[in-house]
């Protein structure tokens, strides 16, 4: 099994740029998470999905918008990048919310917006 | 609203001894989870070990297991026997419930060194 998996590793941007963050798992997971890890701060919740089709939103969710047509991947996009949006942005999925489950991470994207 | 305080920017400790990570935690809620996560250079988050707030036993994973003071919303971590490999960012997480998912709320991480 690969885990979770987010294409590409790092990318540049120009303002106003768009682009689709790409996060899949193969462990069949109902819950797929975004998060953003800025400088000094622990990571923090964009975006969440409790099952394929649905989305929500979490702590930080302006600027960004995300979808899960498959229950394997959960794509995070930006429509018009900004230079705050430069982050390290991680993936997390989980089965579901029982007494021992946990969330399993990706391994980043690191993204600048110049 | 739940936050999650690490006040321990970077700890440094000597191969082989045994040093212990802060957290401390605000909560109104009785029935919650605590992680520690660690985060190498490869920004992997790997999970190190999860404590349920309704035991009182402390968790333990081989060289790693927390002191939780749950009065005290206290949750600090020790690890025995460091290794070089031990070194990484370390991150307090506190898991709630919201509309029938679970999120983390996470601390802003401990950087440790661990000295040869």
């Amino acid at each position: 099994n690969a885990g979770v998996t987010q294409t590409p590793k790092f990318r540049v941007l120009k303002t106003g740029q768009s682009m689709t963050l790409l996060c899949a798992q193969d462990m069949n997971h109902e819950y797929m998470y975004w998060y953003r890890q800025d400088p000094g701060m622990g990571l923090r919740l964009i975006h969440y999905s409790v099952g394929e089709g649905t989305t929500a939103k979490g702590e930080v969710p302006d600027g960004y918008n995300v979808s899960r047509l498959k229950k394997q991947n959960f794509l995070l996009g930006l429509e018009s990048a900004a230079p705050s949006q430069t982050s390290v942005y991680f993936c997390a999925s989980s089965y579901f919310w029982t007494v021992t489950d946990t969330q399993y991470f990706g391994p980043g994207t690191r993204l600048t917006v110049l | 609203a739940q936050t999650v305080t690490q006040s321990q920017p970077e700890m440094s400790v000597q191969e082989a001894e045994t040093v212990t990570l802060s957290c401390t935690y605000d909560t109104s809620e009785s029935d919650y989870y605590l992680f520690w996560y660690k985060q190498p250079p490869s920004r992997q988050m790997i999970l190190v070990i999860r404590q349920e707030a309704y035991k009182q036993q402390n968790a333990t994973e081989n060289r790693f297991s927390v002191n939780f003071q749950k009065a005290a919303k206290s949750f600090s971590l020790k690890i025995s026997d460091s290794q070089l490999g031990d070194a990484a960012m370390y991150f307090c997480a506190y898991r709630r419930v919201i509309q029938g998912a679970q999120k983390l709320v996470f601390g802003q991480g401990t950087r440790l060194t661990i000295n040869p």
